[in-house]
């Protein structure tokens, strides 16, 4: 089946230290992979979006990445601040149908 | 106007009542959804709405009764739900269905406790 999978549940780091969060994609090839931010009881806010032919692509402090020869985007917050703490959604649309699909997310806390 | 408003913030219902989730945007954007949250989750889709129409219903009880009276605004009709369908309900949007390229804008949620 298709699958879109962030393993790490919890990352935690310190203040000022660049965080690195995984997205890994299986039996499928997506044009585009989108990056969210969920903060508790909140909705998901839409951060980045690569496409399939872009190696990177820059937003301030955020940079995501995208290999297809290891089927895996990376999401990266330089300079990590505690307001950073939240939890950060991989997703894939999965179909014309517009199925937005989303990995389990990974809880990044940022320690001052 | 670059948001999603959704009300209720909270909603707490018996089993027995008859409630309803509203959404509101106006940022032009033809195609609506509601995700359902439970808690350490990822949301999950429920229904989808393309010019008005319902054009994906994810197996989802018909307890539950989606309805869009326009192109801005979409209502989640609730009624005889079940303990565990207490979850945030999240209401979203883009420009057009199966064409995210410029992401999905999410409303804040409401979230249903059923008591």
């Amino acid at each position: 089946s298709q699958k879109i999978e962030q393993n790490s549940e919890a990352l935690n780091i310190q203040e000022g230290k660049t965080a690195t969060l995984t997205c890994n994609y299986t039996n499928y090839s997506p044009a585009y992979l989108q990056w969210y931010r969920q903060d508790p009881g909140r909705g998901p806010v839409f951060l980045l979006l690569i496409r399939e032919n872009e190696k990177e692509k820059r937003k301030e402090r955020l940079k995501v990445t995208f290999d297809t020869t290891l089927k895996q985007s990376l999401f990266h917050i330089t300079a990590s601040q505690p307001a950073d703490s939240a939890t950060y959604l991989c997703a894939r649309e999965g179909g014309s149908q517009g199925n937005l699909i989303f990995g389990k997310g990974t809880k990044l806390s940022v320690k001052p | 106007d670059t948001e999603v408003t959704q009300t209720p913030k909270h909603l707490v219902m018996g089993m027995t009542n008859k409630k309803s989730l509203k959404c509101e945007q106006h940022m032009g954007h033809r195609a609506m959804y509601w995700y359902k949250q439970k808690a350490k989750k990822p949301p999950e889709l429920m229904f989808v709405y393309s010019y008005e129409k319902l054009s994906i219903n994810e197996s989802v009880p018909s307890r539950f009764s989606p309805e869009c009276p326009n192109s801005s605004l979409l209502n989640l009709h609730l009624h005889a739900l079940q303990p565990e369908d207490s979850a945030l309900y999240l209401c979203a949007s883009s420009q057009l269905v199966g064409q995210g390229l410029y992401g999905y804008t999410f409303g804040s949620g409401t979230r249903l406790t059923v008591v």
